[in-house]
């Protein structure tokens, strides 16, 4: 079945360790996004990639990092995690970059940091 | 800055109608989409409106003025698996979507 697969699903996490979310969509879509989404608050956009090869920062980048190596994946990286960094992240994905394109959205990955 | 407002938590009945109202101020607009979220779930698109008017897709309908910043969206014959919250989003100026923090609804039997 085409789509954003997202893992782990859930994780709970030391303060201070290093963790990786991995992302991985099958639709061939050129622009992927990472976002955050925390209780009252809008989605806010961390990190996106308009195609393979090419990053940008989004609304809250900080403490995050994130690579696309290939069109398929785009790893989101915490360095060292803190406890304001709980939150439910999801991926999301659109065929390009910009213009009318609806994103599609990756099941999310519930992360809490003690 | 770039703001959308929407209601915190609305509540039907099954059966009715109900209007979830967005107001947006953006640098900037390149279309205004509605999503759904079930709760524990990821967004998943209902709408999209880049011209002023309506837009009738079943039991939803999306509305939008441009020169007022407002769009509603409209879900008549309310079922229980409506319940979700609907979140308003904008492409702003440089295609990036602001997203506002999504309207609760509760359907009560």
């Amino acid at each position: 079945i085409a789509g954003i697969t997202q893992a782990p699903t859930s994780q709970i996490l030391a303060a201070g360790r290093r963790m990786t979310l991995r992302c991985t969509q099958d639709m061939r879509h050129n622009a992927m996004y990472w976002y955050r989404q925390d209780l009252g608050l809008g989605l806010r956009l961390i990190h996106y990639s308009n195609t393979a090869g090419t990053t940008g920062k989004g609304e809250v980048p900080d403490g995050y990092s994130v690579s696309r190596a290939n069109t398929d994946d785009f790893p989101l990286t915490l360095a060292s995690a803190v406890p304001s960094q709980t939150s439910v992240y999801f991926c999301a994905s659109s065929e390009v970059a910009g213009g009318l394109e609806t994103q599609y959205f990756g099941p999310g990955t519930r992360l809490l940091v003690l | 800055g770039q703001n959308i407002d929407q209601p915190t938590e609305m509540t039907a009945t099954e059966g009715a109608i109900v209007q979830i109202n967005c107001t947006y101020q953006t640098s900037g607009f390149n279309g205004l989409f509605w999503y759904q979220q079930h709760a524990g779930e990821a967004p998943t698109f209902l709408s999209y409106n880049v011209l002023d008017g309506l837009e009738e897709k079943g039991r939803f309908s999306s509305f939008l003025s441009r020169s007022k910043g407002y769009s509603y969206l409209l879900l008549k014959e309310l079922q229980m698996k409506d319940s979700a919250s609907y979140i308003c989003a904008v492409k702003d100026s440089n295609y990036q979507l602001i997203w506002g923090a999504g309207t609760k609804l509760i359907i009560k039997p």
